[in-house]
């Protein structure tokens, strides 16, 4: 297995542009989650989903940011308009049940200007 | 809302020195999870503590559950330079939320 592949590495933009990460999930994995790193905040859940459907996304800063499912392969995270605070790696993880393993993707490292 | 603090946020010790780092929770967790993350790497995981008491080991880790399933360590025996990275716990009751991590670096 692939393991969870996250597109791009890198992003590097600049303040206002919108910004598109992009993940897919280990297949056969239910739950899909994306996660926010930074040295003053630590591993942030974003949002989550279970089937494709959003369970939980009280951890999304605004309404600048917004995550679809739209099937069991594909995820986007999206910010627009993104913001300097807004730099961090984005890690998106999947699993097969919500208690089982989370696997990490290799994160996206996001750099707004 | 619902939290995990983990402690200590930095730990440094001689190669062969043990380590442990402390998860807490306000509330009872479902289960705990355990994950190592290297520089520049993604977390990793490591272990799952089910159940109330549970303790479990790899090699020269033990990681334990606490009774009341709110808190729960990860000791690592004699370390050595590839133990370099940062471990944080993960629980919840209706989603998976990380403590802080501890950083650990080894001097050799």
């Amino acid at each position: 297995d692939a393991g969870v592949i996250q597109s791009p590495r890198h992003e590097v933009t600049e303040m206002g542009q919108e910004v598109t990460l992009r993940c897919k999930p280990i297949s056969g994995h239910d739950y899909l989650f994306w996660y926010r790193q930074t040295m003053m905040r630590g591993l942030e859940l974003l949002i989550y989903f279970n089937n494709n459907v959003p369970i939980d996304d009280s951890g999304m800063p605004e309404d600048r940011f917004s995550a679809k499912m739209p099937n069991a392969s594909f995820s986007t995270l999206k910010i627009q308009p993104s913001e300097p605070r807004d730099s961090a790696v984005y890690f998106c993880a999947s699993s097969f049940a919500l208690w089982t393993p989370l696997h990490f993707g290799n994160g996206t490292r996001l750099t707004v200007t | 809302g619902q939290q995990v603090m983990q402690i200590p946020q930095y730990q440094h010790v001689q190669e062969g020195e043990d380590f442990t780092t402390y998860c807490n929770s306000s509330t009872t967790l479902s289960n705990i999870q355990w994950y190592k993350q290297r520089p520049g790497g993604h977390p990793v995981f490591l272990i799952q503590l089910v159940k109330s008491g549970e303790v479990k080991k790899q090699k020269r880790l033990t990681f334990q559950f606490g009774e009341a399933k709110k808190n729960s360590s990860l000791h690592i025996t004699a370390t050595q330079t590839t133990d370099v990275g940062t471990y944080f716990c993960a629980g919840g009751s209706n989603d998976m939320r990380f403590g802080a991590g501890t950083r650990l670096t080894v001097k050799p």
